[in-house]
């Protein structure tokens, strides 16, 4: 079983629509949560950071930790065009001191 | 200009021959990591260094090597390149932001092996 498993596959969705991305993760040593967006032929980026509990806005994003479950999740509302991009959930600290572990990431496309 | 920088961006070459891959920062940061990506299995860690004197291996290091030339730079190496080392490797840096660490990515190197 892996460490962090990302969920859904590749996601295609008409602009407006909203985009849920979620991770779950085996790993309760886990202390602050990312999500980092990939443009194609890019670096990934740091889109979200959150460190507890609860929600965390910004924009259009929304990301959700509930440590509890061992789940975070990536909401998008109203989503873009410009929003087409791998999404990869990364999570670290705890026993993983110094490295991030990263999911599979989610291939999401927003048509016009 | 680019805080992390991988050069070369793109590179062909045939099996068995060895190639470096370089990486470059201007973060001041003294951890930093190569990653390969292939699809479906996304960000794998090959080898990490925090310090100079500090290089550990990652989930997937055989067949690869690294050198922490300075707190600025850290290459890759594929002593022998296979057709299965063909992926986009990223080299990333590490710093602290709001209580935890994270990374910055450079701009990846696409690389084929055949």
């Amino acid at each position: 079983q892996k460490e962090v498993e990302q969920d859904p596959g590749p996601l295609s969705v008409p602009e407006g629509a909203i985009v849920s991305l979620n991770c779950t993760y085996s790993n309760s040593a886990f202390q602050y949560f990312m999500w980092y967006r990939q443009y194609s032929r890019k670096g990934p980026e740091l889109l979200m950071y959150t460190y507890s509990s609860g929600n965390k806005e910004d924009g259009r994003f929304t990301a959700q930790v509930d440590k509890s479950s061992k789940y975070i999740s990536l909401f998008i509302r109203d989503s873009q065009p410009s929003d087409s991009a791998t999404y990869l959930c990364a999570m670290g600290g705890g026993t993983s001191y110094g490295k991030l572990t990263f999911g599979q990431g989610t291939i999401l496309t927003v048509h016009p | 200009d680019a805080d992390v920088t991988q050069t070369p961006r793109n590179r062909i070459t045939k099996t068995g021959k060895r190639i470096m891959l370089e990486c470059s920062q201007t973060k001041g940061h003294d951890r930093m990591y190569w990653y390969r990506q292939d699809p479906g299995l996304g960000l794998r860690l090959i080898y990490y260094s925090f310090d100079v004197k500090d290089i550990n291996k990652g989930e997937i290091s055989d067949g690869y090597s690294v050198s922490r030339q300075a707190q600025a730079k850290f290459s890759l190496s594929l002593e022998s390149a296979i057709p299965n080392q063909t992926a986009l490797y990223f080299c990333a840096t590490s710093g602290w932001f709001r209580g935890g660490e994270t990374q910055y990515f450079g701009p990846g190197t696409r690389l084929l092996v055949l």
